[in-house]
């Protein structure tokens, strides 16, 4: 069974810091790598998304993949407190995605004013 | 607007009752899903679809029947609802090109059943 692990936190992290998040992943053939943020109450938006191994960044946001280590990571600079949220690691199988993601179960991060 | 629809946001029903949630979008995506979300277990798939009339189980699909009669509607029905149905239900759409495209995330249905 495709298990993806996320520590759930919380994770706190002063304003205007960099906040790290990690992913581990147990299935090799995975291809595709998301970070989704959700706000309580609210529904997954998406933040990120990697595919080849390396750094990607979009703005405050940088993921890392590193598929000899089935690990991925975001990086968040100059931590707001609007970032408080949980954050979820989802991977697809070797399918790419057809039959859905696999989720971890979460980090909660807070950044204190 | 575009996007997706999920109908009723919010639901209280009874054990034994069926209760069907709706999904609509208007992307014309071909694959859609749903998940659930529970404390300690994080998002699991119940169903998906690759397209109109093609469905597919996921993780946890026991308790639950789908249909896909149309691209833009993938209805989930709870044949005779029970207390371990309790939860957030979210649906999601992607359009499939490899690489995989992200899923986009319906703003959910809570359904508790007494």
């Amino acid at each position: 069974q495709k298990e993806v692990e996320q520590n759930s936190g919380p994770l706190s992290v002063p304003e205007g810091a960099i906040a790290s998040l990690n992913c581990t992943y147990s299935d090799r053939g995975s291809q595709s790598f998301f970070w989704y943020r959700q706000y309580s109450g609210k529904s997954p938006e998406l933040i990120m998304s990697i595919y080849s191994n390396g750094d990607k960044e979009d703005g405050r946001f940088t993921a890392q993949l590193n598929k000899a280590s089935q690990y991925v990571s975001l990086l968040i600079r100059d931590s707001q407190p609007s970032d408080s949220a949980t954050y979820l690691c989802a991977v697809t199988g070797s399918g790419g995605g057809a039959d859905g993601l696999t989720f971890g179960k979460g980090t909660h991060l807070i950044i204190q004013p | 607007d575009a996007g997706i629809t999920q109908s009723p946001r919010y639901k209280i029903t009874e054990t034994g009752r069926q209760v069907t949630l709706m999904c609509h979008q208007t992307w014309s995506h071909s694959y859609m899903f749903w998940y659930r979300q529970d404390l300690g277990h994080g998002l699991r798939l119940i169903y998906y679809s690759a397209a109109a009339d093609i469905t597919d189980k996921g993780e946890v699909p026991d308790g639950y029947v789908v249909s896909r009669s149309k691209t833009e509607n993938f209805p989930l029905t709870l044949e005779s609802a029970t207390r371990s149905q309790t939860s957030v239900y979210f649906c999601a759409s992607s359009e499939f090109r490899g690489p995989a495209q992200p899923q986009h995330f319906g703003d959910g249905t809570r359904l508790s059943i007494l």
